[in-house]
């Protein structure tokens, strides 16, 4: 799996919207980007996973640039229920293969009033 | 309709006393895991189950078993905790080993005195 690099933490306000920049220098061509979200004293929820390009639900928008060496998880209009931790995970998807998750130290997003 | 489903929700054992922790899901997902995550950590894979193939984590300590009798239910045994097993133990399930969305349970957070 390639290694990423997410901020340890971020601020934000209600009503804002939050950037959160994953890099993956060393991203191969079978790779996707997946993020993850974990509310305290919950599991992880998946939010969004995407290849290239734009990826958007009615939770989040994922932005891929065309190098794919990072990646931007973008939450619009955040509250105050929107404070977790968000985990950035690279991996291949293979059909048939094992993809496992491993989780890095994700970002601490605290949004306050 | 809650999908997985840990039982207990806090869970407090004597050092060296055997745990079991238990996890059911209804999503009739064929592949149940095991995370244990430490405070301010993110989670580890310990396990995984597709359907009764177990699968072990190469540093998964031997304290640490599972059981999964039925397609619905898995089991978390700690043989002996120790002080240092104290954490968040989470379930996960996934329809596929060839995905890395998985379903997450509310964990169980144990407490070793």
């Amino acid at each position: 799996l390639a290694k990423t690099t997410q901020p340890i933490s971020m601020d934000s306000y209600e009503g804002q919207e939050v950037n959160i920049t994953c890099s993956h220098n060393n991203i191969a061509t079978n790779d996707y980007i997946t993020w993850y979200q974990q509310f305290p004293s919950q599991g992880p929820r998946f939010i969004i996973q995407g290849y290239k390009t734009k990826v958007t639900n009615e939770v989040a928008s994922l932005f891929i640039p065309a190098d794919r060496k990072s990646s931007t998880l973008s939450l619009p209009r955040v509250s105050l229920s929107d404070t977790a931790v968000y985990y950035c995970l690279v991996g291949a998807l293979f059909s048939g293969g094992y993809n496992k998750l491993i989780f890095g130290a994700g970002t601490r997003l605290a949004v306050h009033p | 309709d809650a999908m997985v489903i840990q039982n207990p929700r806090y869970q407090v054992t004597q050092f060296g006393k055997p745990v079991t922790l238990s996890c059911s899901q209804t999503l009739n997902h064929n592949v149940m895991y095991w995370y244990q995550q430490k405070s301010s950590q993110a989670p580890k894979l310990l396990f995984h189950y597709y359907d009764k193939d177990f699968n072990n984590e190469a540093d998964t300590p031997d304290n640490f078993q599972s059981r999964r009798p039925n397609t619905s239910f898995c089991f978390l045994d700690i043989r002996s905790p120790g002080l240092g097993d104290a954490a968040m133990y989470l379930c996960a399930t996934s329809n596929s080993l060839a995905t890395y969305e998985q379903y997450f349970g509310p964990g169980t957070r144990l407490t070793v005195t």
